[in-house]
């Protein structure tokens, strides 16, 4: 079965760099969620987007942006990096309908963020 | 606003013993709760879930947690852990198709 496929995998960027994480969900996912998950940290959550418009927003820094496209893809865009901003960085992605045992976030693997 | 405490950070089990892993959550509405692995530098995996019903659920690698309203707790339970089951888990609140809110985690260790 399809997963949550991010890329890339693995990101070193230098201070003050700029740095583009994208996810593309499940097919037929509607709904996006990220998430940073600091080094031994629990996960939080950063934003969502349904149907392309963002749906919630958590602790997202301001030079932080995300969006999702018309083909439900995500993009996390991440400016002006400094070192705390190094983490695994989870999407997650549910799937249309009203609430039920179905609609249950699916991960991707992440995407690891080292910032020198 | 709702929010999950796993009091144990870090459980060293014995390979073939049982293991007990707890979580209280605080949730405004019914909760709806999960329980999820990570092994070191993978992504989330979803064990089990618990959304309403039988209030003992039964999730994947053998894995039970018994959602008790009466003491707000969800706990991870397996009657024998493997060398494989070392991981982190995370238990987590949220409604369906919604944000989830983690706990901390509990690092499981097995010793031989």
């Amino acid at each position: 079965a399809a997963g949550v496929i991010q890329s890339p995998r693995h990101l070193i960027k230098e201070k003050r760099e700029t740095a583009t994480l994208k996810c593309y969900p499940i097919p037929r996912h509607d709904t996006v969620y990220w998430y940073q998950q600091g080094p031994g940290q629990d996960p939080q959550f950063l934003i969502s987007f349904y149907e392309k418009m963002q749906s919630d927003k958590g602790s997202i820094p301001d030079r932080f942006s995300a969006q999702q496209f018309s083909d439900y893809h995500s993009e996390l865009n991440m400016s002006s990096l400094e070192l705390g901003d190094s983490a695994l960085y989870f999407c997650a992605s549910s799937p249309p309908g009203p609430p039920s045992g179905a609609n249950v976030l699916t991960f991707g693997a992440g995407s690891r963020l080292t910032v020198l | 606003a709702q929010s999950v405490t796993q009091p144990d950070i870090h459980i060293t089990v014995s390979e073939g013993a049982s293991l007990e892993l707890r979580c209280n959550y605080s949730y405004g509405a019914t909760p709806y709760l999960f329980w999820y692995v990570q092994s070191p530098g993978q992504g989330l995996q979803l064990l089990l879930k618990y959304f309403s019903g039988d209030t003992l659920v039964q999730g994947i690698k053998g894995f039970e947690a018994e959602f008790k309203r009466s003491q707000s707790s969800f706990n991870l339970r397996k009657p024998s852990v493997h060398w494989s089951d070392a991981a982190e888990y995370f238990c987590a609140v949220g409604q369906p198709g919604e944000k989830l809110t983690f706990g901390t985690g509990t690092r499981l260790t097995i010793i031989p």
